[in-house]
């Protein structure tokens, strides 16, 4: 069991264009969660997906920020015209079900430029 | 300010000795887990604890609940200098879809 894989590990994007960060839960995993991490702070929720829904989102900003986690492959956090304040570790967790212990992945380092 | 607050921010021990963190919380929970972040590394799942539980061994990790006064307590036993890391406490609550909480973190530094 590979564990939560994320890609990739660091991201440099110039401010404006597009970051993609993948995130593969564990096997057997069908709960998603995206999370960020500001230098010096802790995990802040971002959103909670299943296969092909998108169950929370309250943490996630209202512009640029959107995140899916298809029926055939991994969930995909998209950040549109990235900003400096956008940089950051943003990493991904899955359970089998809620209640759960989650299972996190070593994240992707975004740093934008 | 956070759900969930780490206390101390830091702390500093020497090899061999005990390091006890404290985690509070404001609202009601379901369960309560401690996590560690080595530096620049992804976080690692060290022990849950359930809101009717009061107590937890893992090794030699001991964590304490109460929920009347909302509080937790991480104690790391016989510390090594590889127990260097960050450490949080994060909650998840009723009703709130699964999401955890999470503190900001006490940093743990064990001096060889």
């Amino acid at each position: 069991n590979a564990g939560v894989m994320q890609n990739p590990r660091h991201l440099v994007r110039r401010r404006g264009q597009e970051a993609r960060l993948r995130c593969s839960p564990m096997k057997g995993h069908s709960h998603v969660y995206w999370y960020r991490q500001l230098p010096e702070e802790g995990l802040k929720f971002m959103v909670y997906l299943q296969k092909e829904n998108i169950i929370d989102e309250s943490g996630m900003p209202k512009e640029r920020f959107s995140a899916e986690f298809p029926k055939e492959g991994p969930s995909i956090l998209r950040i549109q015209q990235v900003v400096r304040g956008d940089s950051a570790a943003y990493f991904c967790a899955s359970s089998p079900s809620p209640g759960a212990s989650v299972d996190f992945g070593s994240g992707t380092r975004l740093t934008v430029v | 300010s956070q759900q969930g607050e780490e206390d101390p921010q830091a702390l500093s021990i020497q090899e061999g000795e005990n390091a006890t963190m404290n985690c509070s919380y404001k609202t009601s929970i379901n369960n309560l887990q401690w996590y560690r972040q080595n530096s620049g590394r992804g976080l690692v799942h060290l022990i849950l604890i359930r809101s009717n539980e009061r107590e937890k061994h893992s090794g030699r990790l001991r964590v304490t609940l109460d929920t009347s006064k909302k509080s937790s307590s991480l104690l790391i036993t016989a510390s090594r200098a590889a127990d260097t890391a960050s450490y949080f406490c994060a909650t998840d609550h009723p009703g709130a879809t699964n999401k955890l909480i999470f503190g900001t973190g006490t940093l743990l530094a064990v001096q060889p």
